[in-house]
Parts: structure tokens; C-alpha cells; sequence
């Protein structure tokens, strides 16, 4: 069975970055589509950012573009989501996401733990 | 990009009841709505996809249907475990792949 076991996160400055990383095993890594969702405290799901196989296409939601980057290893079966330039509004629990099948048949269908990023002073 | 907006908010439904939350797109998406459940510190888990299929282990009392903006998860026969908050998301537009807002169902 697939797992996702995601590190990094915590408490950081406003301003101050953070990488997150997703450890994936019991399946071929490099044959799917990754993403990273957010949920901010009592809030609803947030699709962040999205790469391809290979990490040739990458994507981002409009309110973390040009401050986060995401990034895979297929060598290592490993996903990162490098955040700077941090905001309070960031503040969220972070999920490691595997996207399943082609249209219509997408869906997320293995998510990570979950890891919470503050951003506070 | 494409806007899901879901309803109701919250319910309030007993052990036995069937219940239906909506999901209405701002434009056709062809069927690419998927279904997640979420329970309180949990991590959200898909039900359905394509609208109306079942993700494998996923009890028979979830259904999905709908085509063009409008889709429908109902649960036949709520069960104590379903208590929880359900999200649509559509997967059609490449890659943003929105959310619903959430419907809490509750005792």
C-alpha cells in the first residue's frame, strides 16, 4: 500500500522560510502527479501547488506563486515544498498529496499526515 | 478558474437518515468532481470520483451523481462514522483543482 510520510514544518517568522519534504513508498514514485495541499485552522481545503512526472510542469495557486517551490527526486521517492518569503496567512496544516488517474477519473487518492507550518512572531 | 460552490454549510441528521450536499461549478466540468470525507484531526479521504464512482473499500451507502455544473453526494442510511465534514473538488481545469467550501453534517 502507498504511504506518505511527510517532515519538516513548525513555527517561523513572518517573512522567514521553511522546507517541507514527503517520503513516499509502496509504489512507483515517479509514475504520478504530486501536489501539496494546505488547510488553514478550522478552514477548508487549499490546492497549493501541483508537478508533473519527471517534475517537468509545475504549478502554483495564485496566493503562493512566486514564493513557494515545488520540487521531487525521484531517485530519493521524495517530494519538497520549499515555502519563503512567509505570511500569517500561511499558517495551515500542509499535506503531501498523490494524484490518481486521467480525466474524469482524477482524484487524490493517498494524502500524507500532515504537518502544521505557523508563521508567528 | 473554476468555482465550486457547495451546500449546505452544515446539517444537522440522525443515525438512519439520508442526506444529500450539492456542489454547483461555475462551468461544465464534464464529470471530474471527486468527493472527500474529513473527520475532526483526520486526513481528508477520497469516497467517490468521475462523480459517481466508488473508491475502492468505500461502503455502498455513498453515491455520487451529476453532470454539467451540478453534483450530488447523498449517503443512504447515515451511519454513526459519517459524521463528518465532506468536500467536492472538481479535477477538470489543469491543475487547479478547486474545492467545495465544506458541508458539516452533524448529530
Amino acid at each position: 500500500e502507498a504511504h506518505l510520510v511527510q517532515s519538516g514544518g513548525g513555527l517561523v517568522q513572518p517573512a522567514g522560510s521553511l522546507r517541507l519534504s514527503c517520503a513516499a513508498s509502496g509504489f512507483s514514485f515517479s509514475s504520478y502527479e504530486m501536489n501539496w495541499v494546505r488547510q488553514a485552522p478550522g478552514k477548508g481545503l487549499e490546492w497549493v501547488s501541483y508537478i508533473s512526472k519527471g517534475g517537468i510542469t509545475t504549478y502554483y495557486a495564485d496566493s503562493v506563486k512566486g514564493r513557494f517551490t515545488i520540487s521531487r527526486d525521484d531517485a530519493k521517492n521524495s517530494l519538497y515544498l520549499q515555502m519563503n518569503s512567509l505570511r500569517a496567512e500561511d499558517t495551515a496544516v500542509y499535506y503531501c498529496v498523490r494524484l490518481q488517474g486521467g480525466v474524469p477519473n482524477r482524484r487524490f487518492d493517498y494524502w500524507g499526515q500532515g504537518t502544521l507550518v505557523t508563521v508567528s512572531s | 478558474d473554476i468555482q465550486m460552490t457547495q451546500s449546505p454549510s452544515s446539517l444537522s441528521a440522525s443515525v438512519g437518515d439520508r442526506v444529500t450536499i450539492t456542489c454547483r461549478a461555475s462551468q461544465d466540468i464534464t464529470n471530474a468532481v471527486a468527493w472527500y470525507q474529513q473527520k475532526p484531526g483526520k486526513v481528508p479521504k477520497v469516497l467517490l470520483y468521475a462523480a459517481s464512482r466508488l473508491e475502492s473499500g468505500v461502503p455502498s451507502r455513498f453515491g455520487g451523481s451529476g453532470s454539467g455544473t451540478d453534483y450530488t453526494l447523498t449517503i443512504n442510511g447515515l451511519q454513526p462514522e459519517d459524521f463528518a465534514t465532506y468536500y467536492c473538488q472538481q479535477l477538470q481545469v489543469y491543475p487547479t483543482w478547486t474545492f467545495g467550501q465544506g458541508t458539516k453534517v452533524e448529530i
